[in-house]
């Protein structure tokens, strides 16, 4: 099962802007973490924000996490090239298994 | 870092025979280890949970026969498709976790692709 919805489904943007995508889950999370997968790739993890944190950076990436609303959302800022992607966000069950949601496809227009 | 290794990194087979798929932890002991599958275009869906020295673990839906799952040591978790046909063509990933870290540290394989034809 899923527990993760993100949206946009898909994201096309020019080199240079910033991407937004969003994330919204259904149960309570003692944290929430953002992967990259390249096209046929496999996973890199890019952040774990904790549920008592509301934002965090990591270079050109910010997270921001709503538990009222159970919702997250990661922002790529001046977004490159290199950064086309699918974008997944992923918390664990109650039994701490990792489940994703159902991805954001990012491509990024020369 | 922790790695995850999986091999191979793609094969192809014919409908009806069986394929298996290692993962291993390169450098750092697990004793659970998880399968994922993941079709084109769409998320990462856990199939099981792998124990060393026990049983695994099946997500509901999941056919624990067709996807036999062997944790005989504390690196390597094996999953073998049984009588492939293709709908089973997807890409496979593994992740491991390390039993010497928190739950949080878990780490994923860069993933199987499977064509059965």
């Amino acid at each position: 099962s899923q527990q993760g919805e993100e949206d946009p489904q898909a994201l096309s943007i020019q080199e240079g802007e910033n991407a937004t995508m969003n994330c919204s889950y259904k149960t309570s999370i003692n944290n929430l973490q953002w992967y990259r997968q390249n096209s046929g790739r496999g996973l890199v993890h890019l952040i774990l924000i904790r549920s008592n944190e509301r934002e965090k950076h990591s270079g050109r990436l910010r997270v921001t996490l709503d538990t009222s609303k159970k919702s997250s959302s990661l922002l790529i800022t001046a977004s490159r090239a290199a950064d086309t992607a699918s974008y997944f966000c992923a918390t664990r069950r109650r039994d701490d298994k990792i489940i994703f949601g159902k991805g954001t496809r990012l491509h990024i227009l020369p | 870092g922790a790695v995850v290794s999986q091999h191979p990194s793609w094969v192809i087979c014919k409908s009806g025979t069986s394929v298996k798929i290692e993962c291993r932890s390169l450098d750092f002991q697990a004793t659970t280890m998880f399968w994922y599958r993941q079709f084109p275009k769409q998320s990462l869906m856990l199939m099981a949970t792998s124990n060393e020295g026990s049983k695994a673990t099946y997500e509901q839906g999941v056919e624990k026969d067709k996807f036999l799952i062997n944790h005989a040591s504390l690196t390597l978790s094996t999953l073998t498709v049984t009588s492939a046909h293709p709908e089973d063509s997807s890409f496979y990933i593994c992740s491991a976790r390390d039993q010497g870290g928190s739950v949080y540290e878990q780490y994923f394989g860069p993933g199987t692709r499977l064509t059965v034809t």
